[in-house]
This record gives C-alpha cells, structure tokens and sequence, in this order.
C-alpha cells in the first residue's frame, strides 16, 4: 500500500523568500514520486518526477525536490518565490509500471505575499 | 510533450440526466487511463482505472454502476455519470501515462466541471 503526507495545507510566503513544501510517502515498493501543480480550475500540471536516478531531481519554473529514504520524504523547494507560485501543490506516489495507480497527498496551497 | 485532452471542460445537466466526459491522448497511446475527483479545496480521490479493451477497475466505494467507464481505444475512454445527482456536482480530471515512455509520469486532462441542478 501506498500514502502520501503533505505537512501544512497551508504555506504562505514572501516573494523572493524560499518556499518548502513537504512530503513524506509510505510505499512498499520502490516509490517513484511527483510533485504537480494546480491553479485554480484546472488541471494538473507535472512540477517534477523521481524515478530512481538521481536524488535531487530538477524540475521546471525553478522547482527542486530531494528524495531522502532514511526520512521517506520528497520535499519540495524554490529559492526565490514568483506571484506567480501561488497554486496548489500536490505530491504524489506510485509504482514503476503504467499500471500502477498513483496516490496523491493531500495538497498544499502556496501563498506569495507581495 | 505528452498531451491528454478532456472535453467538456464545463457541463451543467439536471438532475436524473446522464453526461458524458470524454478523455484523449492526443500523442501517444495510453494502454491505462485513470479518473479522479476533486472536491472543493481537497485532494484527487482515485476513482477508477480505466483499461484498454476490458472492463475498469472501480476504487472501493465508487458506485460502478453510476460511474460507467469505457476505454474503446489507445487513445480514448469515457466516464458517464448515469442518473446524475446534485451529490454528483464536483471537479473530474482524467489522466494516463504514455505506455511507450519508461518512467511516464501521469499527463492529465484540464477537468470537467460538472454542475448538476
């Protein structure tokens, strides 16, 4: 079985300040793991995956994200927050084939502060 | 990249009535679609897995019989909300992965809102 934990379903930030998002994920098979994001009506939008290369994986608009298994976490970080982050962010897991089902966390909603 | 697209993005129906959404994927094949809903500021819950050329894998609690799925093709499958009720009024979002990509992360449609009066 699979799960996903986002702590604090609420994030609020300065522009230009570092955001962190969380994510921790049980999995009982080598998880690969994904962080989307949502604006506001629509659908979801591929921020980054991991698959069991490398640990710190890059993703797009300035998104990194480092898998740690000692902490089974997959957070998510920014150096520099935009306006234009303010979405909601979700972390996701699932196994290696196009089969597997993939489980979403709960979701965090990011706030830019101006 | 990889593109799924979900139409109607917007449906109002009444109530008793049955709507269908369509998902594609426009440039590869998808052997596995998957339907989630989205409530209201909540997370995806997975409906169901939608398989190509057999029947969907429905999700405990997720009525099959009110939720009909239909994966005709590669590139097609349906969801159909029989005898559609206000309870029934949320945020759909297909999606699938490209079975000719290793590692293919999910590609997801825009949602189908569906509002029922």
């Amino acid at each position: 079985a699979q799960s996903v934990t986002q702590l604090g379903s609420h994030v609020s930030v300065s522009e230009g300040a570092l955001v962190l998002l969380r994510c921790n994920y049980s999995s009982s098979v080598p998880p690969y793991l994904f962080w989307y994001v949502q604006y506001p009506n629509q659908g979801l939008q591929l921020l980054l995956k991991y698959t069991s290369a490398a640990t710190l994986v890059k993703g797009i608009n300035g998104f990194e994200a480092e898998f740690k298994k000692s902490e089974t976490s997959f957070h998510l970080t920014k150096p520099s927050a935009h306006m234009s982050d303010a979405a909601e962010y979700f972390c996701a897991v699932s196994g290696a084939t196009s089969y597997d089902k993939v489980i979403f966390g709960p979701g965090t909603s990011l706030s830019v502060i101006p | 990249g990889a593109v799924v697209s979900q139409h109607p993005s917007r449906v109002i129906c009444k109530s008793g009535t049955s709507v269908k959404i369509e998902c594609r994927s426009l440039d590869f094949q998808a052997t596995t679609m998957f339907w989630y809903r989205q409530f209201p500021k909540k997370s995806l819950m997975l409906m169901a897995t939608s398989n190509e050329g057999s029947k969907a894998t429905y999700e405990q609690g997720v009525e099959k019989d009110k939720f009909l799925i239909n994966h005709a093709s590669l590139t097609l499958s349906t969801l159909t909300v029989t005898s559609a009720h206000p309870e029934d009024s949320s945020f759909y979002i297909c999606s699938a992965r490209d079975r000719g990509t290793q590692n293919s992360p999910l590609h997801f449609g825009n949602g189908t809102r569906l509002t029922v009066t």
